[in-house]
């Protein structure tokens, strides 16, 4: 069974528009990841959110980790082309030592 | 700034072969992970490793693959019989923390093409 989701699976947006890509657990997370890939290509580190309530930033990009821990969301303002790419959240969600994986989210982003 | 490198970045293979994938982590990280990312699907959790064995695997890490840190610096996953199902983008990836506690680096991949 699948213990992280995300929605949706893939997106495609007008240049200029924001969005929102969520990650779900049906359990607390012990730490939630953010990560971009490129396709074809490897993983790219976005921003790590460790508390419930938590909200990071990076440029256009906004996080935040929902105060029971078990959801998150992903907010690209006035998105480019250069953010195009699959989104990934991943945690560990056991308390040991595995991190898993999202489904991702496919972002096209149309000039 | 310190990164995570893996050799070879693509492999050919003809099935039944064995084959080693290399890993690089970062000098003073302390866990260690293989994914594996079938073209087109999500990454999926093989193996973790720590204090020189595993310490978690998924149901994917079955006894045709192991892994090994013979030299202090390199991590390797060893497909010992390849299958075409093999065929994917496996990453490693190191942390000088648990998971949640920091970030997790991760290598550009190795792509494994089976015959």
């Amino acid at each position: 069974s699948q213990e992280l989701e995300q929605s949706p699976q893939s997106l495609i947006v007008q240049e200029g528009k924001n969005l929102t890509i969520n990650c779900t657990s049906s359990k607390t997370l012990y730490g939630l990841y953010w990560y971009k890939q490129k396709y074809g290509e490897g993983l790219i580190f976005l921003m790590m959110l460790q508390k419930g309530g938590e909200e990071k930033s990076h440029e256009k990009i906004t996080a935040k980790l929902d105060e029971k821990k078990q959801q998150s969301s992903l907010h690209i303002t006035a998105s480019q082309p250069s953010h195009a790419g699959i989104y990934l959240c991943g945690a560990d969600m056991h308390g040991g030592n595995q991190f898993y994986f999202g489904t991702g989210t496919s972002l096209t982003v149309i000039p | 700034e310190p990164e995570v490198t893996q050799t070879p970045s693509h492999q050919v293979t003809q099935m039944g072969q064995e084959v080693i994938l290399r890993c690089v982590p970062i000098s003073n990280h302390l866990y260690f992970y293989w994914y594996r990312q079938i073209l087109g699907q999500k990454v999926e959790f093989l193996v973790s490793f720590y204090n020189n064995e595993i310490s978690e695997k998924s149901e994917i890490f079955d006894d045709q693959f192991s892994v090994e840190r013979p030299d202090g610096s390199n991590f390797t996953l060893k497909i010992r019989s390849t299958k075409l199902e093999d065929s994917a983008m496996y990453f490693c990836a190191s942390t000088l923390w648990t998971p949640g506690t920091g970030e997790l680096f991760f290598g550009e991949g190795s792509r494994l093409t089976v015959l």
